[in-house]
């Protein structure tokens, strides 16, 4: 069974400092998918990043990095001089199985992290 | 930008009561899916739909029932409200190819009194 471990409930940092966002997932596939969504205050989830378990490469896209270690089963995040808006719950999701007709494929979480970014 | 839609936005009802939360999207996803949001924040996968008249169960037991007989539509009905059905009720959708990323809705936040 796959599961999503984000082991940080809460984080509060001064506006500026780096956070990191700890995830580790547990699966017995091969083949699988990461992915790392925002939850403002607003409700919706909001995609940030996909990766699949045989890409291995560390992805930057502006402040927000992302660092997939597969002997660790981790895929973390950073998001560098954080601000304000940056304050949201961040899910780490996992996703196993193939669309062929059968299998499930929804994605499992974890249970958030609560990024508070004091100004 | 994602094109899923959710109504209502939040609701409460008396027990009882049955409901019907809807959600549509119009990306020509074939692909949705139904996630219950605890107070805890913890989201759970409670049913999902690969097409039109496909329906599947997901990993948390809900008493629930969805349809889906257009690819754009795909409601979620409680026959008996209950107080134990209070929750955010998020909707989602993605494409076919392979593992695509997830569109969510702003989600339905229901309370049962």
């Amino acid at each position: 069974a796959q599961k999503v471990t984000q082991a940080q409930t809460e984080i509060s940092v001064v506006e500026k400092e780096d956070v990191t966002l700890d995830c580790v997932y547990e699966t017995r596939d091969t083949t699988y998918y990461l992915f790392w969504y925002k939850q403002p205050p607003s409700g919706e989830l909001v995609f940030l990043i996909r990766r699949n378990s045989f890409d291995e490469q560390n992805e930057i896209s502006g402040r927000y990095s992302w660092n997939f270690q597969k002997s660790t089963s981790s895929f973390n995040f950073t998001i560098t001089a954080s601000q304000v808006v940056d304050s949201a719950v961040y899910f780490c999701a996992l996703s196993e199985g193939f669309f062929l007709g059968g299998g499930a494929d929804g994605l499992t979480f974890g249970k958030g992290t609560h990024l508070i970014i004091q100004p | 930008e994602a094109d899923i839609y959710q109504t209502p936005r939040y609701l409460v009802i008396g027990t009882g009561k049955k409901i019907t939360l809807e959600c549509s999207q119009t990306m020509g996803h074939d692909k949705m899916y139904w996630y219950q949001q605890d107070p805890g924040m913890e989201l759970h996968l409670i049913h999902y739909s690969y097409g039109v008249n496909s329906t599947e169960k997901g990993d948390l037991s809900s008493e629930s029932t969805v349809s889906r007989i257009r690819t754009e539509h795909f409601p979620l009905t409680l026959e008996s409200a209950r107080p134990s059905h209070t929750s955010q009720y998020l909707c989602a959708s993605s494409g076919r190819q392979g593992h695509t990323e997830a569109f969510f809705g702003q989600g339905t936040r229901l309370t049962v009194v």
